[in-house]
């Protein structure tokens, strides 16, 4: 079975600073990570995923996600927030060795940045 | 490149009222096809996926119904709504997945539904 837990429902950080949007999953094997964002009222937006291979993946927009199998999270990262980041964060997650080769979403984490 | 339609953008249906909701892809072939329903700006709920035409995987039991009679066109129909079949709904495409694959999916821009 696989899941995905986002524990924060909003994040608030002013601009310039770096945030973190954090997300943990739970696969039985060894799994896929994705990110996506939603602006208001659009679809969902890939910005990154991890495969394999270095821990550390960078994606669109200047994020990049780091990705700790002992903590089993993956974590979506940005230096230098942006009031444009304000947006809802998804993570999602694949088991590869699951049954299903649907990713599981998260809830969502909605990222407000601050002028 | 590939792109993913979706209409209408918005909806006001009364209750009992039929629904169609339609997804096109293009510029790829044999796509896995993917229904989500996104209440309250929220969770996402996948309701159909579809790896061929014909071929429809429900995965929440309810009043809503889909369809894939071509390649990349994928519907979403009711025959009566009912108030919580309000949202936004997403449709996606993927390339077709199996045990190793790691693709990602491609959403269209969602239709709101609101069910007065």
């Amino acid at each position: 079975a696989q899941s995905v837990a986002q524990p924060e429902d909003q994040v608030n950080v002013a601009e310039g600073n770096p945030l973190t949007v954090k997300c943990t999953y739970s696969v039985s094997g060894n799994p896929y990570l994705f990110w996506y964002v939603q602006y208001p009222n659009r679809g969902l937006q890939f910005l990154l995923k991890y495969i394999t291979g270095d821990n550390l993946v960078k994606g669109s927009y200047g994020f990049e996600a780091e990705f700790n199998k002992s903590q089993t999270s993956f974590h979506l990262k940005k230096p230098s927030a942006l009031v444009s980041d304000s947006a809802l964060y998804f993570c999602a997650v694949r088991d590869i060795a699951g049954g299903s080769y649907i990713p599981t979403f998260g809830r969502g984490t909605s990222l407000i940045v601050h002028p | 490149s590939q792109t993913i339609h979706q209409w209408p953008a918005t909806l006001v249906q009364p209750v009992g009222s039929p629904l169609s909701l339609e997804c096109t892809v293009e510029g790829t072939s044999n796509p896995n096809l993917y229904w989500y329903r996104q209440a309250a700006g929220r969770g996402l709920q996948l309701l159909f996926y579809s790896v061929g035409i014909g071929q429809i995987s429900s995965e929440v039991p309810q009043n809503l119904s889909a369809s894939r009679p071509q390649d990349r066109q994928f519907i979403l129909s009711s025959k009566k709504l009912l108030l919580s079949d309000s949202g936004f709904y997403l449709c996606a495409w993927s390339p077709i997945l199996f045990a190793g694959s790691n693709n990602e999916q491609f959403f269209g821009p969602g239709t709101r539904l609101t069910v007065l």
